[in-house]
C-alpha cells in the first residue's frame, strides 16, 4: 500500500490564480481530512468527509472547497490564492471516526503564495 | 474552541531522557495522543492514551495523564538523534465529530 498520497510536493501561486491539491488513499478508509500547518503552529481542520459525497467544514474551511467523488480521492480547491494561505497542507485518512481508529497522514503539499 | 498547549523546544543529551509536556482545557477530552513528524514528512501517530488511564509504557516511550490537572507528558529514555523530531500532543472530544485538535508541536533536538 502507497498509503496517503499527495500531489504536489511543493507549489508557487500567484495571488488570485486558482489550483487543486491532489490527495489520493489506497487503504480503502472511509473519512478524510485536509489540515493546513502554519508555521510554529499546529494542525488547522479546513475540511473532511466521513464518505464518498459526504464533505463538511472544519474550523478553517474559507477559501477552500471540496469533492468526494470516490473512496480514493479527496482533491482541495483553492479558487482565489491568498498570501494567507502560505502553509503546509496535510492530507489524511483514517478507517473509521477519529475516535475509533488511527489517522494516516500524507507527506504534505508546501504552498507559497505571492 | 478547546486548546492545546505545549513548549515550542527541547534540547537534550544523546542518552539522556526527554521529557515533552501538554496541557489541554477540555475536560471531556477522551483519547490523548502523541505524534511524530519528521523534517519533510507527514505526522504519525507514536502513541495514545485513554482517558481513564494514568499511565502507558511502550518499549521507551512513557505517557503520563493527569486528568485533575488536564496534562500530558511523553517521556522518551535513552533519546537517540533519531529521535529529533517535532513532536504533537492531540486530543479528542468526547462528542461532536471526534476530530482531534493539536498542540503547536514540541521541537526536539538531541545533541551528542
Amino acid at each position: 500500500n502507497a498509503g496517503v498520497t499527495q500531489t504536489p510536493k511543493f507549489r508557487i501561486l500567484k495571488i488570485g490564480q486558482s489550483m487543486t491539491l491532489q490527495c489520493t488513499q489506497d487503504m480503502n478508509h472511509n473519512y478524510m481530512y485536509w489540515y493546513r500547518q502554519d508555521p510554529g503552529m499546529g494542525l488547522k481542520l479546513i475540511y473532511y468527509s466521513v464518505g464518498a459525497g459526504i464533505t463538511d467544514k472544519g474550523e478553517v474551511p474559507n477559501g477552500y472547497n471540496v469533492s468526494r467523488s470516490t473512496t480514493e480521492d479527496f482533491p482541495l480547491r483553492l479558487e482565489l490564492a491568498a498570501p494567507s494561505q502560505t502553509s503546509v497542507y496535510f492530507c489524511a485518512s483514517s478507517l473509521d471516526s477519529p475516535y475509533l481508529s488511527e489517522q494516516y497522514f500524507g507527506p504534505g503539499t508546501r504552498l507559497t503564495v505571492t | 474552541g478547546e486548546d492545546v498547549e505545549q513548549s515550542l523546544f527541547l534540547s537534550v543529551r544523546e542518552g539522556d531522557s526527554s521529557v515533552i509536556n501538554c496541557t489541554y482545557t477540555d475536560s471531556s477530552s477522551t483519547y490523548l495522543y502523541w505524534y511524530k513528524q519528521e523534517p519533510g514528512a507527514g505526522l504519525q501517530l507514536l502513541t495514545y492514551i485513554f482517558s481513564n488511564m494514568d499511565m502507558k509504557q511502550d518499549q521507551r516511550l512513557t505517557v503520563l495523564l493527569n486528568k485533575k490537572d488536564k496534562h500530558l507528558s511523553l517521556r522518551i529514555a535513552d533519546t537517540q538523534t533519531g529521535d529529533s523530531a517535532i513532536y504533537f500532543c492531540a486530543e479528542t472530544p468526547s462528542g461532536g465529530s471526534y476530530i482531534p485538535t493539536f498542540g503547536r508541536g514540541t521541537s526536539l533536538i538531541v545533541h551528542p
